[in-house]
C-alpha cells in the first residue's frame, strides 16, 4: 500500500540494549515526525524532520535517542543502551510540508512500533 | 510551555445518542488545529484539519467547530454507532513545527 510503513510493529530486547526503529513515509512526504505515546499518556514530540535535516529534535528525551533519515525518506530511530522507561509505543508520521500550498496538511500516521524492555 | 488539553478523558455513551467532546489550546500563535481519530490496533487516522476561526467541518456524522479567538475546539457525534469506539485526539499547531497533541479522549459506545 501507500501508507506509512514501520518495522518491526513490536520489540522485546532486554534492558542496555540498543534498539533502531525503521519508518518508511509515503513517497513524496517530505516532513516526517517520530512520537510516543507511553503507558497512560499523550502523544509525545520526539522529533521531526524536513527533507534530511531536522529542524526540531527537541524532544528527544536524552542523548540515548538519536534519529536519521536519508534520501529524503526512510527514517530510524536509535534507542541506545535501553531502559525500561523507554517502553512505549512509537509512532511515526508524514506529511507535505506544513504550511505548504497556503493550507495545513494533516499527518498519516504508520501502526506504530511498540517496544516493551525487560 | 504549550498545553493542549481534552476533555472528558473518557466516556461512555448508548448506541444512537450523540455527545461531543472539547479540545482546549493556547489562543495565540494559532496556525491549525488537527482531529485524529485512533481506534484500538490501529494508526491515527485524520478527521479534520481546522485552519479558521469559526471553521466547521464535517464528514458522516462526526463534525467539528473552531473557536481560535478563545482557544477551544468541539468534536460532534451524531447517532454514535459502536464502530465509533475509539480515542480521538487533537492537535494544536502554532507554525514552528511541532504540533502539541492532547491526550485525547476514549470514546466507548455500548450496543
Amino acid at each position: 500500500g501507500a501508507g506509512v510503513s514501520q518495522s518491526p510493529s513490536n520489540k522485546v530486547t532486554e534492558k542496555g540494549k540498543d534498539v533502531e526503529l525503521r519508518c518508511d513515509p509515503i513517497s513524496g512526504h517530505t516532513a516526517l515526525y517520530w512520537y510516543r505515546q507511553s503507558l497512560g499518556q499523550g502523544l509525545e514530540f520526539l522529533i521531526y524532520f524536513q527533507g534530511n535535516s531536522a529542524p526540531d529534535k527537541s524532544g528527544l528525551p536524552s542523548d540515548r535517542f538519536s534519529a536519521e533519515r536519508t534520501g529524503g525518506s526512510v527514517s530510524t530511530l536509535t534507542i541506545q543502551r535501553t531502559q525500561q522507561e523507554d517502553s512505549a509505543v512509537y509512532l511515526c508520521a508524514s506529511s507535505l510540508i506544513p504550511g505548504s500550498s497556503g493550507r495545513n496538511q494533516p499527518q498519516h500516521f504508520g501502526d506504530g512500533t511498540r517496544l516493551s524492555i525487560l | 510551555i504549550l498545553n493542549v488539553e481534552q476533555s472528558p478523558q473518557s466516556l461512555h455513551v448508548q448506541e444512537g445518542d450523540s455527545t461531543n467532546f472539547t479540545c482546549s489550546f493556547p489562543s495565540s500563535n494559532f496556525y491549525a488545529l488537527h482531529w485524529y481519530r485512533w481506534e484500538t490496533a490501529k494508526s491515527p487516522e485524520a478527521l479534520f484539519v481546522m485552519t479558521l476561526n469559526g471553521d466547521e467541518k464535517k464528514k458522516g456524522r462526526i463534525s467539528a467547530t473552531l473557536n481560535t479567538k478563545e482557544g477551544y475546539s468541539y468534536l460532534y457525534i451524531k447517532g454514535s454507532q459502536p464502530e465509533d469506539s475509539a480515542t480521538y485526539l487533537c492537535a494544536f499547531y502554532p507554525g514552528t513545527y511541532k504540533y502539541i497533541f492532547g491526550t485525547g479522549t476514549r470514546l466507548k459506545v455500548l450496543a
